[in-house]
């Protein structure tokens, strides 16, 4: 079946320890998407990518990357993580942007230790 | 302002009740979506509307552009429904979507 995988579903990292989360899907959509969620709150868009175009929220800490090496995959990448970034991180795909849906993936819930 | 406000923020109903979520925004838009999201998990995509209704089982979704609203209707409601139920909304103006704060949403057997 068509999907949004994301690995892992749990990640435990320690403080200042770079961890890598992944996000794989079989829809072949040219957009993915990185969202950010705590506990309560809405999901917050980090950043996206259309095909290889990157576009970064402007309010996405530096310490956040992402990597697209091919339509299939897209990694967040957080360099330095600290107790405040513990969250649900959600990848979307959609097929193009503006009112095209947004297929989300379970989620990797990340704790910084 | 891009603003999508959501009511009630919480909610609790007997099985079988008929349930309305509502969802207002502040600024035309290209596409409202209304999404599920069980506790600990993953979100998925219930509609996405960009006029009139839809309907899918027992959840029916509606959007009245003219004034800016969205409502999403739980006909016959089960325990299973119980879940935030979040309402999110791309303007014309940008690509990212815009999401409101959810409604948690708890049916009792």
């Amino acid at each position: 079946d068509a999907m949004v995988i994301q690995n892992p579903r749990y990640q435990v990292t320690q403080f200042g320890k770079p961890v890598t989360l992944s996000c794989s899907q079989t829809l072949n959509h040219n957009v993915m998407y990185w969202y950010q969620q705590k506990s309560s709150q809405a999901p917050k868009l980090l950043f996206h990518y259309y095909d290889k175009d990157f576009n970064n929220e402007a309010d996405t800490p530096d310490n956040f990357q992402s990597r697209r090496p091919n339509t299939s995959f897209c990694f967040l990448d957080i360099r330095s993580p600290g107790l405040g970034d513990a969250a649900m991180y959600l990848c979307a795909t959609s097929l193009g942007l503006a009112s095209y849906e947004q297929y989300f993936g379970p989620g990797t819930r990340l704790t910084v230790t | 302002k891009n603003e999508v406000e959501q009511s009630p923020q919480n909610l609790t109903a007997q099985e079988g009740e008929f349930i309305t979520i509502n969802c207002s925004y502040s600024v035309g838009i290209s596409a409202l979506h209304w999404l599920q999201q069980h506790p600990g998990g993953g979100i998925v995509s219930l509609f996405m509307l960009s006029s009139g209704k839809k309907k899918h089982g027992r959840l029916i979704a509606t959007i009245n552009i003219q004034e800016k609203h969205s409502s999403l209707h739980i006909t016959a409601s089960h325990p299973r429904d119980s879940a935030v139920y979040i309402c999110a909304v791309r303007y014309h103006t940008g690509n990212q979507f815009y999401f409101g704060t959810g409604t948690s949403l708890t049916v009792i057997p």
